[in-house]
């Protein structure tokens, strides 16, 4: 079935040092995959996307990576900040769902100051 | 431009009462989705208007559940009678189109005692 996954719920890191948040997804016909960030008592917020053609996009500080042949994405965020602190969600979305996204767990990220 | 909003922020319930959840969208977005967040796992799907019409309602976990959206502009969402395990965060999210990016509310926090 379909389903996206996290390999570690939370993480910390000390501020300053470079982040990467790991997703796995089993549905091979996801041709669109995104970053959400939520913070606490607020919606998820959209960080970065990735089309299935790609392997690789950066954004500002972020860079999601994508790795078709393991069903694989991640989410390196540079020079951790506090403000980062918050869960991050991966999601996959196919073209014929009409905009339906599958969400995976998300990991909570927290950075030492 | 105001962002997707819900209201309440944040609803406290006895088990077997009724609870109207109501989801303000981006103005113009014809696409709107329910998602919740039960006890910190993955944001799953619960269903997707297009304008007034139910395009995908895969995801309502049960006939408790009546989602609308009269005249295509705002929706509601009612849990009749709510149980436990309908405690959570319920997001609303709207796009302009299927598969463009969505827009997350800041959710409502249900808690059914």
């Amino acid at each position: 079935g379909e389903s996206v996954g996290l390999h570690l719920p939370t993480l910390s890191v000390q501020e300053g040092d470079n982040s990467i948040i790991n997703c796995a997804y089993s549905n091979s016909a996801s041709d669109y995959f995104i970053w959400y960030k939520q913070e606490s008592g607020k919606g998820p917020q959209f960080i970065i996307d990735i089309r299935s053609n790609m392997d690789k996009r950066q954004g500002q500080r972020v860079t999601v990576l994508l790795n078709k042949t393991v069903k694989h994405l991640s989410l390196q965020i540079a020079a951790t900040q506090p403000g980062d602190s918050a869960v991050y969600f991966c999601a996959e979305h196919t073209y014929n769902q009409g905009g339906k996204l599958i969400f995976g767990q998300g990991t909570e990220l927290s950075v030492k100051p | 431009e105001a962002g997707v909003t819900q209201f309440p922020s944040h609803s406290v319930i006895e088990k077997g009462q009724t609870v109207t959840l109501r989801c303000d969208p981006i103005s113009g977005h014809d696409n709107l989705y329910w998602y919740r967040r039960v006890m910190g796992k993955e944001i799953k799907f619960l269903l997707h208007f297009v304008k007034e019409s139910k395009q995908d309602e895969s995801g309502m976990p049960n006939n408790r559940f009546l989602a609308e959206r009269t005249g295509g502009t705002y929706s509601t969402l009612k849990v009749q009678p709510a149980e436990l395990e309908d405690s959570g965060v319920y997001f609303c999210a709207s796009s302009l189109q299927p598969n463009t990016e969505a827009f997350f509310g800041q959710g409502t926090r249900l808690t059914v005692v």
